[in-house]
């Protein structure tokens, strides 16, 4: 069975250039979620999506970071204009009631 | 204060030692608890769950402690490949929410 797929795995962009990320969770997976891990840190929370609504954006920066989760599967999160301090590695898991959650490969970002 | 803080690290050990790690959590609400590896540039990924009566898998042994707020990890017998970064994760409420501290390094000398 596949696991979480993220693309792109890497992108250099400069600042105040939008990006986005992509995310294909495992199939059936009713939760997904995105982090942002910077170096030597923890994953931290972005925003999380029970099927297509948004039940946790607390975390995310709204004035540049947007996410959708269209017909609550793929999702996309995207920064517009991107800052030098976004530079991280962007996460996507996806998991079900009561298990684990299951990461993707991340996309490293840097802005330059 | 961090909802989840864990202790800093990084901890060198030689082959077949036995270390442990240590967690606090601050938010009593918390209801499931997990220990995650993380390789060096690569996805967390789930080293065990964490239950009340305690458990183990093999060389690896969690312990929950929900009055003190604590949850340990002890690893014996270390191996080279026990290198990695040890994430404790705390999942707050009912809902999905997980919370994941900073990670202690860990590395198994030769």
């Amino acid at each position: 069975e596949a696991g979480v797929v993220q693309s792109p795995r890497y992108k250099i962009i400069e600042k105040k250039q939008p990006v986005a990320f992509w995310c294909n969770p495992i199939s059936g997976h009713n939760t997904l979620y995105w982090y942002l891990q910077n170096l030597g840190q923890g994953p931290e929370l972005l925003i999380r999506y029970e099927n297509e609504e948004a039940v946790d954006d607390s975390q995310l920066p709204k004035d540049r970071f947007s996410a959708e989760r269209l017909k609550g599967v793929d999702s996309t999160l995207k920064i517009q204009p991107a800052e030098l301090g976004d530079s991280a590695v962007y996460l996507c898991a996806s998991g079900e009631r009561n298990t684990e959650a299951f990461f993707g490969q991340g996309t490293r970002l840097t802005v330059v | 204060r961090k909802e989840v803080e864990q202790d800093p690290g990084p901890f060198n050990v030689p082959e077949g030692a036995t270390v442990a790690f240590n967690c606090t959590y601050s938010n009593s609400a918390s209801q499931s608890f997990f220990w995650y590896r993380q390789d060096c540039r690569k996805e967390p990924k789930l080293l065990m769950s964490v239950y009340s009566s305690g458990n183990e898998d093999g060389r690896f042994t969690a312990q929950l402690n929900r009055a003190s707020q604590y949850i340990s990890l002890l690893i014996r017998d270390s191996k080279l490949s026990d290198s990695a970064t040890y994430l404790c994760v705390v999942n707050r409420g009912s809902a999905r929410q997980l919370t994941f501290g900073s990670g202690t390094q860990l590395t198994v000398l030769p």
